[in-house]
């Protein structure tokens, strides 16, 4: 069965500070997709990175950057210098035949 | 730029009363999906269509039929709500379906939500 676990339900931290949500997903498949979705207060969902099973490099856009480690089948998110704009809530899924989201994290960044 | 457009945003049903949820999306896109989402629980797929006149079940189907008559429209019906259906819907869109199975390996575009309450 797949599955996606994100153990941190809620995280608040100071504008400034770094923060790392975690993703930690289960599947017997080799061939699979991840994805991360952030949840603005405003209600719509949107896209910020899709990463394939075999593409294990870490990526970095900005102050966001992803760790992939098939090794512990966990697909983390940090935010590097948080601002009050990434209060959200942010979603990890796992795509294959199946598609699963996490709970959700949700963040709040104080000024 | 309309992207994926969903409506009404907020439905107050009774218990037993049926609606449609609308969902149109103008990017020509072939993958169409209709999501709840419930707190601690995520996003769970309802149904999914891979392209016109193609439908399937997604993991929480029940209570809710599906038709795609056309690329661009998407209707999620109730045909007998139960305030178990309260949630917060969401539709999306992506460019290609999957090669098989329910997920799309494409990124989703989603539309603003319809928050739903049967009372």
């Amino acid at each position: 069965a797949q599955k996606v676990t994100q153990a941190q339900t809620e995280i608040s931290v100071v504008e400034k500070e770094d923060v790392t949500l975690d993703c930690v997903y289960e599947t017997r498949d080799t061939t699979y997709y991840l994805f991360w979705y952030k949840q603005p207060p405003s209600g719509e969902l949107v896209f910020l990175i899709r990463r394939n099973s075999f593409d294990e490099q870490n990526e970095i856009s900005g102050r966001y950057s992803w760790n992939f480690q098939k090794s512990t089948s966990s697909f983390n998110f940090t935010i590097t210098a948080s601002q009050v704009v990434d209060s959200a809530v942010y979603f990890c899924a796992l795509i294959n035949n199946d598609m699963r989201f996490g709970a959700g994290t949700r963040l709040t960044v104080k000024p | 730029n309309a992207g994926v457009t969903q409506t009404p945003k907020f439905q107050v049903l009774k218990t037993g009363q049926s609606m449609t949820l609308q969902c149109a999306q103008d990017m020509n896109h072939e993958y169409m999906s209709w999501y709840r989402q419930d707190p601690g629980m995520g996003l769970r797929l309802i149904h999914y269509s891979v392209g016109a006149g193609i439908t399937d079940q997604g993991e929480v189907p029940n209570g809710y039929n599906v038709s795609r008559s056309t690329t661009e429209d998407f209707p999620l019906r109730l045909l007998s709500a139960a305030p178990s259906q309260t949630s917060v819907y969401f539709c999306a869109s992506s460019y290609s379906p999957p090669p098989q199975g329910r997920g799309t390996n494409e990124k989703l575009f989603f539309g603003s939500g319809t928050q739903l309450s049967v009372l």
